[in-house]
């Protein structure tokens, strides 16, 4: 298994849409989880910290299963200002999160009118 | 809000050419990181530092690569005889050290210098 494998997509949804993204991460090791997005040829700006089972942040929530070593982000009422590619990002093994990041290769939304 | 920053935005360099890459880091920020994305492909760890040393790095950073903390403020990346596989996006990150903020602090990006070998 790849350490942070995504769904590469691409996702295109109407404005106002719900769209849910998957990751899968290999290192059972690994305590919290980020979720980046990138705009094209953009860096990587940080959307959400991921930790426990889940937390919600205003249209975004993230959830977190360790049985199944499983991510997932929720968009509700999507914006034209979403479309981006979404990067799940893991820590390196160990769990702490300051050693190097191991991006998942990031799932594309296009969010149309 | 504090961010990072790099310069140049755009390097093109002869095959062959030594090459340095710029970044300024958050000024409280103990951790610093090189990563880079190939056109089209993910982001991938290059190497970290703190304390003034390597802390861990990857299989890309091969003796080609070196990084120096040349003052108190810069952060440089240095590719000695470019190769044209080393074109790509490099994206300097910082982050505060365990024990200087709370919980799991995340890695912050500069805006990336696209660097082109020809």
């Amino acid at each position: 298994r790849k350490e942070v494998e995504q769904d590469p997509g691409p996702f295109n949804v109407p404005e106002g849409a719900t769209v849910a993204f998957n990751c899968t991460y290999s290192n059972s090791a690994s305590q919290s989880f980020f979720w980046y997005r990138q705009d094209c040829r953009k860096e990587p700006k940080l959307l959400m910290s991921v930790y426990s089972s889940g937390n919600e942040d205003g249209r975004f929530t993230a959830q977190l299963n360790r049985a199944s070593q499983y991510i997932s982000l929720l968009i509700r009422d999507s914006k034209l200002s979403d479309s981006a590619t979404y990067l799940c990002v893991a820590p390196y093994a160990g769990g702490t999160s300051y050693g190097k990041l191991t991006f998942g290769q990031g799932t594309i939304l296009t969010v149309h009118p | 809000e504090p961010e990072v920053t790099q310069t140049p935005s755009h390097q093109v360099t002869q095959m062959g050419q030594e090459v340095i890459l710029r970044c300024v880091p958050i000024s409280n920020h103990l951790y610093f990181y090189w990563y880079r994305q190939i056109l089209g492909q993910k982001v991938e760890f290059l190497v970290s530092f703190y304390n003034n040393e390597i802390s861990e790095k990857s299989e890309i950073f091969d003796d080609q690569f070196s990084v120096e903390r040349p003052d108190g403020s810069n952060f440089t990346l240095k590719i000695r005889s470019t190769k044209l596989e080393d074109s790509a996006m490099y994206f300097c990150a910082s982050r505060l050290a365990p024990g200087q903020g709370i919980g799991n602090q995340p890695q912050h990006f500069g805006d990336g210098t696209r660097l082109s070998i020809l």
